[in-house]
């Protein structure tokens, strides 16, 4: 099936630092979703995305919907341990559809 | 908030077997129900999407006598993966559109652990 490209594949960060991911495409998507998922569960949805342009914050986490409508960027500020997980980005289409396509994610590790 | 359950969280059957999994909106109604698959450090692959009271629609390759999808109401949704093998297991995760959510984003399950031996 079709997968955005998603980069970085993983990273190591130290506590504090602030860490930023994104999400490509090559075709126009108009809803942005970045979802976190720890292991063995499902995706908890961190932030929502609805017109190109829009910049969104859920505490120390913001996101941004490209202006080309092609991409999106994920950032979190001051990590802390808990943040570890693998991050999602996931987009639907401009084609009517109510399905979304997931990123290939981000696996981040947060060093105490 | 918006809450799915997914039952069971863990299954392990022998080969040959066939093995459903439900998925429920607890305190919303959902319209429509998206079934995915994830392997080990993968992502999500959609495998179909379930609409109340109609045929499920399945993406390219999954194999609808295999994986079959109910959608009797508005807050249950079931995936029967029959004849199972061992190539089946993996992790399935469902999520749940409200029925007004055209914009929102989507809540998943738990997931379901299947281990077919």
């Amino acid at each position: 099936g079709q997968q955005l490209n998603q980069s970085p594949q993983s990273m190591f960060i130290q506590e504090g630092e602030d860490v930023s991911m994104n999400c490509t495409s090559s075709s126009i998507f108009n809803t942005w979703l970045w979802y976190k998922q720890d292991p063995g569960e499902g995706p908890v949805l961190l932030i929502a995305l609805y017109k190109a342009g829009e910049l969104t914050s859920n505490g120390r986490l913001t996101a941004q919907f490209g202006i080309t409508r092609k991409d999106s960027f994920l950032n979190i500020s001051a990590s802390i341990p808990s943040d570890v997980g693998i991050y999602f980005c996931a987009g639907r289409p401009d084609s009517g559809t109510y399905k979304y396509i997931f990123g290939t994610g981000t696996r981040l590790k947060v060093l105490a | 908030g918006a809450v799915v359950s997914q039952h069971p969280s863990r299954v392990i059957c022998k080969s040959g077997t066939s093995v459903k999994i439900e998925c429920r909106s607890l305190d919303f109604q959902a319209t429509t129900m998206f079934w995915y698959r994830q392997f080990p450090k993968q992502s999500l692959m959609l495998m179909a999407t379930s609409n109340e009271g109609s045929k499920a629609t399945y993406e390219q390759g999954v194999e609808k006598d295999k994986f079959l999808i109910n959608h009797a109401s508005l807050t249950l949704s079931t995936l029967t993966v029959t004849s199972a093998h061992p190539e089946d297991s993996s992790f399935y995760i469902c999520s749940a559109r409200p029925v007004d959510g055209i914009n929102y984003g989507y809540t998943f399950g738990s997931g379901t652990r299947l281990t077919v031996v």
